[in-house]
């Protein structure tokens, strides 16, 4: 998975709780993104970032936040959870090459 | 403008059987088309891309055949193995941050 790793791979929480998830990467990329998959609707990019401490909406950002404080880390946060965000969640890295992507494993959130 | 419509939803294929996996755009400003495939439980992997400039780019027994005037692309698949079932999508990239535009996804189903 060209050297990402996401955590928590699987989480349960209850609607109104906060959850952060983290993508770290060992390639050094500058681009990272945060990415929802839900059936019928693909993969919708909800926040990216082009280096350290710049980031950017995408399509699907409302109730999410992110934060990279370091190259290597990318945190999406749920502030509040809600039964909508229930997903799995992609990281994905790019560098040079725009266009290709590497994705991580995913997490799959559960909101109950 | 920012969708990329892909057809159909899902597909099921005899074994040495040709799959095809369309998408069509709108903005004509997107440069550069990347197939993506997921296996279950992973998350996508980049497996060919075409820029416009090309008709058609061959990949093994991946095929991409692009056509500007009617803002459409399209993924063969020859002589489709079990192997090759797997979800599909096609993306067009974008602005800046080498952002991606995603199809909602071909779930490929190759019957032995």
């Amino acid at each position: 998975d060209a050297g990402i790793t996401q955590s928590p791979r699987h989480k349960v929480t209850e609607t109104g709780t906060p959850v952060t998830l983290r993508c770290h990467q060992t390639e050094n990329h500058r681009y990272m993104y945060w990415y929802r998959q839900d059936p019928g609707h693909g993969l919708r990019l909800i926040h990216y970032s082009y280096g350290v401490k710049d980031t950017d909406k995408g399509e699907v950002s409302d109730g999410y936040s992110v934060s990279r404080s370091k190259t290597e880390d990318f945190l999406l946060t749920l502030e509040s959870a809600t039964s909508s965000q229930t997903s799995v969640y992609f990281c994905a890295i790019s560098g040079d090459r725009r266009g290709e992507q590497y994705f991580g494993p995913g997490t799959r959130l559960t909101v109950t | 403008q920012q969708q990329v419509k892909q057809s159909p939803q899902s597909l099921i294929v005899q074994k040495g059987g040709i799959s095809i996996i369309n998408c069509a755009y709108e903005n004509t400003a997107f440069d550069y088309f990347p197939w993506y495939q997921q296996f279950p439980g992973k998350g996508p992997a980049l497996l060919i891309a075409i820029r416009p400039d090309v008709s058609e780019k061959k990949e093994g027994r991946f095929t991409i055949s692009f056509n500007k005037s009617a803002k459409q692309f399209s993924l063969h698949i020859m002589d489709s193995q079990p192997g090759d079932s797997a979800t599909y999508f096609c993306a067009a990239r974008m602005g800046s941050g080498s952002r991606l535009t995603f199809g909602e996804g071909t779930q490929l189903t190759v019957n032995p």
